[in-house]
């Protein structure tokens, strides 16, 4: 089955730095997605990219979606405190018995020193 | 206003038990997701049902069993709980022509001892 490899695992970084993080995948996706999640609450979506080399922003994050199909990333532009918590890509394939299901990375745990 | 709501938000019971989680979304989204969040964070899903009906089973132990009374609700029964089934699991739903783009509640922490 298909399996995301996200990294790093985690990050300890100063207030006011730049993050980037990635995820590759074995094979390809439809669309990628970006979530994070604070301790004791569900994943909260960030961005959605729908088409292969797309690139979005949200405030502060950027992301592409790889021309290849398998690979996202997402950059945090000047961090601050409440950056904090865990970020999660997810690739989702539209097709057959794939439908509705999300394929998660395995998370980049993000720590920001004031 | 909560979109996607989940009760409860912890459980705690004995092995061999039976429980039930309850998933509420009011969003108007016909499809509806369950998750499993182990304890390194990997999150994986179990089942999709849109309208009702189940569309993915993602090779779960049969004692795990998802019901639908109606679109805006997907509730988790689990027969005879074991150690491993400890894990947070979340609800999520989705619009049927939009199921890349899911919203999930905020999970319930499930301890089985």
């Amino acid at each position: 089955g298909q399996q995301l490899n996200q990294s790093p695992q985690s990050m300890f970084i100063q207030e006011g730095e730049d993050v980037s993080m990635n995820c590759t995948s074995s094979s390809i996706f439809n669309t990628w997605l970006w979530y994070k999640q604070d301790p004791g609450e569900g994943p909260v979506l960030l961005i959605a990219l729908y088409k292969a080399g797309e690139l979005t922003s949200n405030g502060r994050l950027t992301a592409q979606f790889g021309i290849t199909r398998k690979d996202s990333f997402l950059n945090i532009s000047a961090s601050i405190p409440s950056d904090v918590g865990i970020y999660f890509c997810a690739g989702h394939y539209a097709g057959g018995t794939s439908y509705g299901k999300l394929t998660f990375g395995q998370g980049t745990i993000l720590t920001v020193h004031p | 206003d909560t979109a996607v709501s989940q009760t409860p938000k912890y459980l705690v019971t004995q092995m061999g038990n039976d429980k039930s989680i309850k998933c509420e979304q009011n969003l108007g989204h016909d499809t509806m997701y369950w998750y499993k969040q182990d304890s390194k964070k990997f999150l994986k899903i179990m089942f999709s049902y849109n309208n009702k009906e189940l569309i993915i089973n993602e090779t779960v132990p049969n004692r795990f069993s998802p019901k639908s009374p109606d679109k805006a609700h997907l509730n988790l029964h689990i027969n005879s709980l074991e150690l491993g089934d400890s894990a947070v699991y979340f609800c999520a739903s989705s619009r049927a022509d939009s199921t890349d783009t899911q919203y999930f509640g905020p999970g319930t922490r499930l301890t089985v001892l």
